[in-house]
């Protein structure tokens, strides 16, 4: 089992719908989850994190976090060709280093 | 705020030469920057942690002796590529850690640097 999975996509969703992906992660004693957004040839961009259950609200983006079934997931709203990236999920498992495990990442198209 | 750079964003050499990398955080002190490799259509993978003062820690699988890192001070470390081959051909990219109170350490990362060895 891998450590963050996602669905690789890619995920088409139509202009202004909602697109939401998902990721779900291995160990149970994660403190924090991030999402990059990351456009081809591009380094990684942080669109926020989250370490509280429940919903966190930033804009278009909504990222929700469900610690007892160990998923998170990132809602955005009035989607648009821009946000065409692929999205990484990445978790830190806490302890020393703070390292970040990533998940391979959901390509996602916003079509027209 | 949280800025990172890296120079050069991309850089040709022959094989058996080596490459120097620089990561700067711009505008906050990371005492922790983090390496990254990514090869095309595949996910970040961690090479190494960077610790100012000290040496840097190494994943496994990761040759220490052939990706020189050193973190002289709060705001740059370097990832020198020594005698590289075409197989080093590959994305790296930076990170540094914003220190924050508790669980919310952000990492935001450089603009990557495109290697290719011929």
């Amino acid at each position: 089992q891998k450590e963050v999975e996602q669905n690789s996509g890619p995920l088409s969703v139509p202009e202004g719908a909602i697109a939401s992906l998902n990721c779900t992660y291995s160990d149970r004693g994660s403190q924090s989850f991030f999402w990059y957004r990351q456009y081809s040839g591009k380094s990684p961009e942080l669109i926020m994190f989250i370490y509280s259950n429940g919903d966190k609200e930033d804009g278009r983006f909504t990222a929700q976090l469900n610690k007892a079934s160990q998923y998170v997931s990132l809602l955005i709203r009035d989607s648009q060709p821009s946000d065409s990236a692929t999205y990484l999920c990445a978790v830190n498992r806490g302890g020393g280093g703070n390292k970040l495990t990533f998940g391979t990442g959901t390509q996602l198209k916003v079509e027209l | 705020g949280a800025v990172v750079s890296q120079h050069p964003s991309w850089v040709i050499c022959k094989s058996g030469t080596s490459v120097k990398i620089e990561c700067r955080s711009l505008d906050f002190q990371a005492t922790t920057m983090f390496w990254y490799r990514q090869f095309p259509k595949q996910s970040l993978m961690l090479m190494a942690t960077s610790n100012e003062g000290s040496k840097a820690t190494y994943e496994q699988g990761v040759e220490k002796d052939k990706f020189l890192i050193n973190h002289a001070s709060l705001t740059l470390s370097t990832l020198t590529v020594t005698s590289a081959h075409p197989e080093d051909s590959s994305f790296y990219i930076c990170s540094a850690r914003e220190e924050r109170e508790g669980p919310t350490d952000t990492q935001y990362f450089g603009p990557g640097t495109r290697l290719t060895v011929l």
